[in-house]
């Protein structure tokens, strides 16, 4: 079953804007990564947070977790038409003894253009 | 390898023939996943292996799917007599260790059952 929920399900913006993507879950976790996912193609791992970290960031990328709300948002700057695809969260929920299998929401689809 | 290399790329099944895919993980990790990703954006985990050993088969269908990760040998998925909703992109991943860790995917193979 889908753990995450992102939102918006799809964005539209300008090259040189700003993107924010939001992603929710249920249940403990010990991490959330993010990945990217370009049409007919695998996926991209972008970012891994852990559960004790608030925020990392990578190049333009800017990740943030908030465990008391279990959420997650990643937000891209500067935004350019190749980062045009679909991100995914997934996190490996905590059951007493986390089975490392990731859990995925359906996807936010980012669409920049020129 | 320094990548999750997947084969093929592309299949195309008749109705009840039998699907095969293989996945030969990053060199050093231990640990295998394969998930299945429908409608472009849900994505469901099937099985996983630490090594050879099947490490958490929860997501597996009891009928017709079966894998194997062999000693020397790319880890494979099979799907006896496919049916028409089998018909999806199969991602094979792999983690050096986990809980915890990044988990590195594929580019996918094509399943499509006609």
């Amino acid at each position: 079953s889908q753990q995450g929920e992102e939102d918006p399900q799809a964005l539209s913006i300008q090259e040189g804007e700003n993107a924010t993507m939001n992603c929710s879950y249920k249940t403990s976790i010990n991490n959330l990564q993010w990945y990217r996912q370009n049409s007919g193609r695998g996926l991209v791992h972008l970012i891994l947070i852990r559960s004790n970290e608030r925020e990392k960031h990578s190049g333009r990328l800017r990740v943030t977790l908030d465990t008391s709300k279990k959420s997650s948002s990643l937000l891209i700057t500067a935004s350019r038409a190749a980062d045009t695809a679909s991100y995914f969260c997934a996190t490996d929920s905590f059951y007493g003894g986390s089975q490392g299998n990731l859990i995925f929401g359906k996807g936010t689809k980012l669409s920049v253009k020129p | 390898g320094e990548e999750v290399a997947q084969t093929p790329k592309h299949l195309v099944r008749g109705e009840g023939q039998k699907a095969k895919l293989y996945c030969a993980p990053i060199k050093g990790h231990s640990y295998v996943f394969w998930y299945q990703q429908v409608l472009k954006n849900e994505f469901k985990f099937l099985i996983s292996f630490q090594n050879e050993n099947v490490f958490d088969e929860t997501g597996m269908p009891k009928e017709r799917f079966s894998a194997k990760c062999l000693p020397n040998s790319p880890c494979s998925l099979e799907i006896q007599a496919t049916k028409l909703e089998d018909s999806a992109v199969y991602f094979c991943a792999s983690s050096q260790s986990t809980p915890g860790n990044t988990i590195y995917f594929g580019e996918g193979s094509w399943l499509t059952v006609v």
